[in-house]
């Protein structure tokens, strides 16, 4: 596509429930990022695919936390037993490859969890 | 570990003055450096994107520059328009951390008409 495409736009939950938030990436984007942002925060790494190497999970904050990335594109972020600390704003962008060519954002989403 | 400083963390001005933003950075092996723009509830729009070969980048109004050898990248905007009032991001992917974009926590600015 044009651009990074994230969806839902905003997702309201019930503490304890799972959400799953998905990330389409720009056609032929190889590498992919997902970054938390808090209310009054900066943006906090979360996790990063590029092309079929193993992804670099080193910012999930808990376990309750996971993504995948299906065939190389379009990726899922998972989050079980939500929390109210959980609320936030998901961002998801992605490379041409890792490093030297810029990186495009979505949207976000916008996780309330009540 | 890359940190990433800018300065000021929000910055008022009247229409029309020309403004500069600071961007600090302690690992120079970086790709390239990367300006930001986010209004409130938005996504990250990119504005200037640096390689690290270069010494700026300008587009309309925006000039990016970057100075590796000082940890350094400053964003001028020029002719400032009540329009350009956002929160500014810098960021810098560096070379042993997959790329990853390690961000400072931005300057808002708010330009008055």
């Amino acid at each position: 596509g044009a651009g990074v495409s994230q969806s839902p736009s905003n997702k309201v939950t019930e503490k304890g429930k799972d959400v799953e938030l998905r990330c389409d990436p720009i056609s032929g984007h190889t590498a992919l990022y997902w970054y938390r942002q808090s209310l009054g925060q900066g943006l906090e790494f979360l996790i990063y695919f590029q092309g079929n190497s193993a992804p670099d999970k080193s910012g999930l904050p808990s376990d309750r936390f996971s993504a995948e990335r299906t065939g190389g594109s379009v990726s899922t972020l998972t989050i079980q037993r939500t929390q109210q600390e959980d609320s936030a704003v998901y961002l998801c962008a992605s490379s041409l490859e890792v490093g030297g060519y810029g990186y495009t954002f979505g949207s976000g989403t916008r996780l309330t969890v009540v | 570990k890359q940190e990433v400083t800018q300065i000021p963390a929000a910055l008022s001005v009247p229409e029309g003055e020309n403004l500069v933003l600071n961007c600090s950075f302690t690992d120079s092996a970086i790709y390239n450096l990367q300006w930001f723009r986010q209004d409130p509830g938005k996504g990250l729009t990119s504005l200037l994107l640096i390689q690290s070969s270069q010494r700026e980048q300008t587009s309309g109004r925006l000039n990016a520059s970057l100075d590796k050898s000082s940890g350094r990248s400053t964003l001028y905007i020029a002719a400032s328009q009540p329009g350009d009032s956002a929160t500014y991001l810098c960021a810098a992917p560096i070379y042993n951390q997959g790329g990853k974009l390690i961000f400072g926590q931005g300057t808002e600015l708010s330009v008055k008409p």
